[in-house]
């Protein structure tokens, strides 16, 4: 099965700056990815994916992702961060063989405003 | 749509005692799940099913129980509450959708505190 890294726990950032969220997976074969976020107190929804094509993914509220295969990367980023950016995010990878869906622990970002 | 619905939002158990709880959804989705959220440990899967009278485990199925009698509903059943088991549990559904895309989609929640 599947395994998935996303390397921060926790992310302190300003207003205005710059994010980018890392996520790594280990998998040889077709997968899909995913970009959850949980505001707080709230269930998962989701801010992007990436199925097959462009492997730059825009989702919303500005966010984008970039799949880079050789590395088994999916790395989540929003050039300007708001307060309301606040939330848990989740990257999760699903392989395509058997609908295996794996979640990563999360990375909680914390926006000050 | 409703989407995907989860009963109770929160709930307080003995040790030993037992629970269902409900999830149910109205897209008419083939797939449903039953995750579980630990603070820093992200979702673990306990079941999954491909439909109606199919289930089957996933990471963490030690201590629970599942049905699926109609597409639409999908309990998950403790039998012996343990503290072990307070956590957050979310139900999920998806279809392949385009692509096989399986998409998932979430519902609130329910809170357990096992004591």
């Amino acid at each position: 099965a599947q395994s998935v890294s996303q390397h921060n726990h926790h992310v302190i950032l300003s207003e205005a700056a710059s994010l980018e969220l890392g996520c790594n997976y280990s998998y040889g074969g077709t997968v899909n990815l995913f970009w959850y976020v949980q505001y707080p107190g709230q269930h998962l929804q989701l801010l992007l994916k990436y199925f097959s094509g462009d492997p730059l993914v825009k989702g919303i509220k500005g966010f984008e992702a970039e799949f880079i295969k050789s590395k088994f990367s999916f790395n989540l980023r929003k050039p300007s961060v708001q307060w309301s950016d606040t939330a848990e995010y989740f990257c999760a990878v699903n392989a395509i063989r058997n609908n295996d869906m794996r979640f990563g622990a999360g990375t909680r970002l914390t926006v000050k405003p | 749509n409703a989407g995907v619905t989860q009963t109770p939002k929160f709930r307080i158990l003995k040790i030993g005692q037992s629970m269902t709880l409900q999830c149910a959804q109205d897209m008419n989705h083939n797939y449903m799940y039953w995750y579980r959220q630990d603070p820093g440990m992200g979702l673990k899967l306990i079941y999954y099913s491909v439909g109606a009278g199919i289930t089957d485990k996933g990471e963490v199925p030690n201590g629970y129980n599942v049905s699926r009698s109609t597409t639409e509903d999908f309990p998950l059943r403790l039998e012996l509450a343990a503290p072990s088991q307070t956590s957050v549990y979310f139900c999920a559904s998806s279809s392949p959708g385009l692509a096989g895309s399986y998409e998932q989609y979430f519902g609130p929640g329910t809170r357990l505190t096992v004591t």
